[in-house]
């Protein structure tokens, strides 16, 4: 079954723990993206990456940092959790065509 | 800034068209038109998207102004499953190629 898988579905962390987020496709895209949503809102971009060991900081980067050593895996960690780090976060990826594919989202909650 | 700009909310009978409006007056040349929808808290999903030339595929119709400072989302026959947030979102296809997305359309399909 193609397409993006966002682990975990849930997490409830305590303020200062760390954390990742992983994301994986099996779609053999060059593009993938972090963005999280908050309540009400749309989604807003964190970091990218345009191909296998490349990174960029996309609109809230700050907090957050990600890694892309294989070209299926792009991971989102969290070094010390605050309560405004509280989201869902989804992961995308997109090869040469024009649309993007979006997992079903990661709900994280810092108390 | 935000590049386009959609209503809050619509409400549309099903069975009936849906059409949604975008405005998007800024446009560059280079940028495309695209269109995103997000079912409840799932991912966003690709619909349709356009430079210049009308558009058409199994889900939707794009229409775009000859000026391009604006389109129309055409959902043919809305049923009560494309009860959605639509995203118009403006960007160019590019390596990054990054979505900003904006507050979306709240489209409410009644019985």
């Amino acid at each position: 079954n193609a397409g993006v898988t966002q682990t975990p579905k849930f997490r409830v962390l305590k303020t200062g723990q760390s954390m990742t987020l992983l994301c994986a496709q099996d779609m053999n895209h060059e593009y993938m993206y972090w963005y999280r949503q908050d309540p009400g809102m749309g989604l807003r971009l964190i970091h990218y990456s345009v191909g296998e060991g490349t990174t960029a900081k996309g609109e809230v980067p700050d907090g957050y940092n990600v890694s892309r050593l294989k070209k299926q895996n792009f991971l989102l960690g969290l070094e010390s959790a605050a309560p405004s780090q509280t989201s869902v976060y989804f992961c995308a990826s997109r090869g040469q065509g024009y649309g993007y594919t979006f997992g079903s989202g990661t709900r994280l909650t810092v108390v | 800034d935000a590049k386009t700009t959609q209503p809050t909310s619509m409400d549309c009978a099903e069975g009936r068209a849906a059409n949604l409006p975008c405005n998007h007056s800024t446009i560059s040349g280079n940028e495309y038109v695209y269109w995103y929808r997000q079912i409840h808290s799932q991912g966003p999903q690709y619909i349709i998207h356009g430079l210049k030339n009308n558009e058409t595929n199994e889900m939707a119709s794009l229409i775009i102004t000859e000026d391009r400072k604006s389109s129309t989302l055409i959902l043919p026959h809305a049923t009560l499953r494309d009860t959605a947030v639509y995203y118009c979102i403006v960007a160019a296809y590019n390596a990054g190629n990054m979505l900003t997305f904006g507050g979306g359309t709240r489209l409410m399909v009644k019985p």
